[in-house]
């Protein structure tokens, strides 16, 4: 089956380092991804989307990867605040387009 | 900037109730969506919606859930009989295309009694 899979495990990291969070998918090849951030009780919030053609994408301290041939996508924090403490949730779109699938995101919390 | 609105933000009821839950979708969006999340738990898809029909649905949805567009601004999920395994955080998300980035409402929380 086509699987998107995260770190289930927190990550934990201090103030100023940079996060680094994975996405793996398995028996599928998606034309994107997508990266969502949820912070608790609230709904997802897009971050970025980055095409099987690029291999980076950045917009401001995140940064996001793409390596078609490791079937893995990452997602960096530069300069990490404790405000970016939140459930980071990697999402592909479903076969027929009319649908989207979430990974089951990875929690980040950085401490000051 | 535009958002999704839901309502309510969280409905207790008894098991067997039903259950209506309410969206307003961004304006110019022409696909609309519903997830769950169960506490804990992943963000799962429920349904997506397009031209006034259910486009794809989720092997969640099944004879108890139905959605409805009943004019120009709303968009609803009814839960016909309640069950105590349907507590969850109910989402709604709109999107300008097919496959677009979704934008996602507050959410709902229901808890079933």
């Amino acid at each position: 089956s086509q699987k998107i899979e995260q770190n289930s495990e927190a990550l934990n990291i201090q103030e100023g380092k940079t996060a680094t969070l994975t996405c793996n998918y398995t028996n599928y090849s998606p034309a994107y991804l997508q990266w969502y951030r949820q912070d608790p009780g609230r709904g997802p919030v897009f971050l970025l989307l980055i095409r099987e053609n690029e291999k980076e994408k950045r917009k401001e301290r995140l940064k996001v990867t793409f390596d078609t041939t490791l079937k893995q996508s990452l997602f960096h924090i530069t300069a990490s605040q404790p405000a970016d403490s939140a459930t980071y949730l990697c999402a592909r779109a479903g076969t027929g387009g009319f649908k989207t699938i979430f990974g089951a995101g990875t929690r980040l919390f950085v401490k000051a | 900037e535009p958002e999704v609105t839901q309502t309510p933000s969280h409905q207790v009821t008894q098991m067997g109730q039903e259950v209506i839950l309410r969206c307003v979708p961004i304006s110019n969006h022409l696909y609309f969506y519903w997830y769950r999340q169960i506490l804990g738990q992943k963000v799962e898809f429920l349904v997506s919606f397009y031209n006034n029909e259910i486009s794809e649905k989720s092997e969640i949805f099944d004879d108890q859930f139905s959605v409805e567009r009943p004019d120009g601004s709303n968009f609803t999920l009814k839960i016909r009989s309640t069950k105590l395994e349907d507590s969850a955080m109910y989402f709604c998300a709109s999107s300008e295309g097919q496959g677009d980035v979704l934008t996602f409402g507050a959410g709902s929380r229901l808890t079933v009694l």
